[in-house]
């Protein structure tokens, strides 16, 4: 069974840093591309950034772009988000994503229960 | 950007009724069509890839059709668990944007 267990969140000020983790289990990590999905409070889906299943492949949303990181360590089964110049509109509940496919990034086949960034002075 | 647009924003409907729901891009995405099914409280489940590939585990009430830029996802036979928001998402062209949802309700 996929299991997807994010962590990390909490409160930070705007302009602070903080990193995501996602520890994966239940299938073979580096098969398959894996993403952050975001969801502001009471709004919808926005695809925050991917990675493909050997790391050498990313994708970031323009709203994130130069701000954030996306990596993942196979050897550890665990995906990452370093998450820097933080604003309040990155406030939302962050979610790690497994794909369908290994070297693009496609759809949200798996997803964890999410955890949330709250970015407020 | 490719914008996703869904329609109505809010369905009510009654349990033993369909329902369909709509989903149109701003440029052909070809068959590169997800929908996703979201309840409170928790996490999006996949629903359908490739427009109508049912993913692993859902109902056969649920069907997805359309190509291109106009998309239907259909629930035959409204069932209890099915009241929830149901999201679409193109993944042919980076940024990968979803549809802004629609409400399945009683």
């Amino acid at each position: 069974e996929v299991h997807l267990l994010e962590s990390g969140g909490g409160l930070v000020q705007p302009g602070g840093s903080l990193r995501l983790s996602c520890a994966a289990s239940g299938f073979i990590f580096s098969d398959y591309a894996m993403s952050w999905v975001r969801q502001a409070p009471g709004k919808g889906l926005e695809w925050v950034s991917g990675i493909s299943g050997n790391g050498g492949r990313t994708y970031y949303a323009d709203s994130v772009k130069g701000r954030f990181t996306i990596f993942r360590d196979n050897s550890k089964n665990s995906l990452y988000l370093q998450m820097n110049s933080l604003r309040a509109e990155d406030t939302a509940v962050y979610y790690c994503v497994q794909d369908d496919q290994t070297w693009v990034v496609t759809v949200g086949k798996y997803w964890g229960q999410g955890t949330l960034v709250t970015v407020s002075s | 950007e490719i914008e996703m647009t869904q329609s109505p924003a809010t369905l009510s409907v009654s349990p033993g009724e369909r329902a369909t729901l709509s989903c149109r891009a701003s440029q052909s995405v070809s068959l590169n069509l997800a929908w996703y099914q979201q309840k409170p409280g928790q996490a999006p489940r996949l629903l359908f890839f490739g427009a109508s590939i049912r993913a692993t585990g859902i109902p056969a009430r649920f069907s997805g059709s359309g190509s291109g830029t106009e998309f239907t996802l259909t629930i035959s036979s409204l069932q209890s668990e099915d009241f929830a928001v149901y999201y679409c998402q193109q993944y042919n062209n980076w940024p990968y944007s979803f549809g802004q949802g629609t409400k399945v309700e009683i």
